[in-house]
């Protein structure tokens, strides 16, 4: 099972600031590799497919990078709206596995 | 509009039976791979349960395997997750999703819409 491991588990900033969030995968799983928005009671939204492709709708402030074993999920300037827990997803190999999240607070 | 609905949460004994039903709507249903992913309080996503639009693929996680059944009616535009021999650690928030394909044997295991969940409580 590849094990998805996200740092840091909290992210503390402002509004207007810059968020750079990691995921490390225990092997490489190419670029297939998913970001996910989750907010309490909300229905989990996708961000990122990929590695890199932005889905339907989000915004460009949003961007993935990566490859291998090492992604990077940006946001470029927060918006009140981004604080919320983030993960990433691969698809690389069954079982499809998610990391642990990274929660993205209000400093 | 686009969304899935999933229902049949509640609370459960150990060793109970459960079973989830997702309504499509918004889209082709029957062109889509359907997925079961779960929340434990706490916790992060688990993905539990897939399945092709023609249901020439299903998988399921290791820790489900053998209780857990997955099935769709896409004349009904519906999934399911049957639980039977139900654990504590089987408590968790089920969520929906789906799945793009791009042909009969290629599909995108990431999840591009996803419903709002059912609790599912396992306790005595």
């Amino acid at each position: 099972e590849i094990v998805l491991t996200q740092s840091p588990a909290t992210l503390s900033l402002s509004p207007g600031e810059r968020a750079t969030l990691s995921c490390r995968a225990s092997q490489s799983v190419s670029s297939y590799l998913a970001w996910y928005q989750l907010k309490p009671g909300q229905a989990p939204r996708l961000l990122i497919y990929d590695a890199s492709n932005r889905a339907t709708g989000i915004p460009a402030r949003f961007s993935g990078s990566g490859s291998g074993t090492d992604f990077t999920l940006t946001i470029s300037s927060l918006e009140p709206e981004d604080f919320a827990v983030y993960c990433c997803q691969q698809r690389s190999n069954w079982p499809l596995t998610f990391g642990g999240g990274t929660k993205v607070e209000i400093k | 509009e686009v969304q899935l609905v999933e229902s049949g949460g509640g609370l459960v004994k150990p060793g109970g039976s459960l079973r989830l039903s997702c309504a499509a709507s918004g889209f082709t249903f029957s062109s889509y791979s359907m997925n079961w992913v779960r929340q434990a309080p706490g916790k992060g996503l688990e993905w539990v349960s897939s399945i092709s639009s023609s249901n020439s693929y299903i998988y399921y996680a290791d820790s489900v395997k053998g209780r857990f059944t997955i099935s769709r009616d896409n004349a009904k535009n519906a999934l399911y997750l049957q639980m039977n021999s139900l654990r504590d650690e089987d408590t968790a928030i089920y969520y929906c999703a789906r799945a793009p394909e791009c042909g009969s044997s290629c599909i995108y295991w990431f999840f591009d819409l996803w419903g709002r969940g059912t609790l599912v409580t396992v306790a005595s």
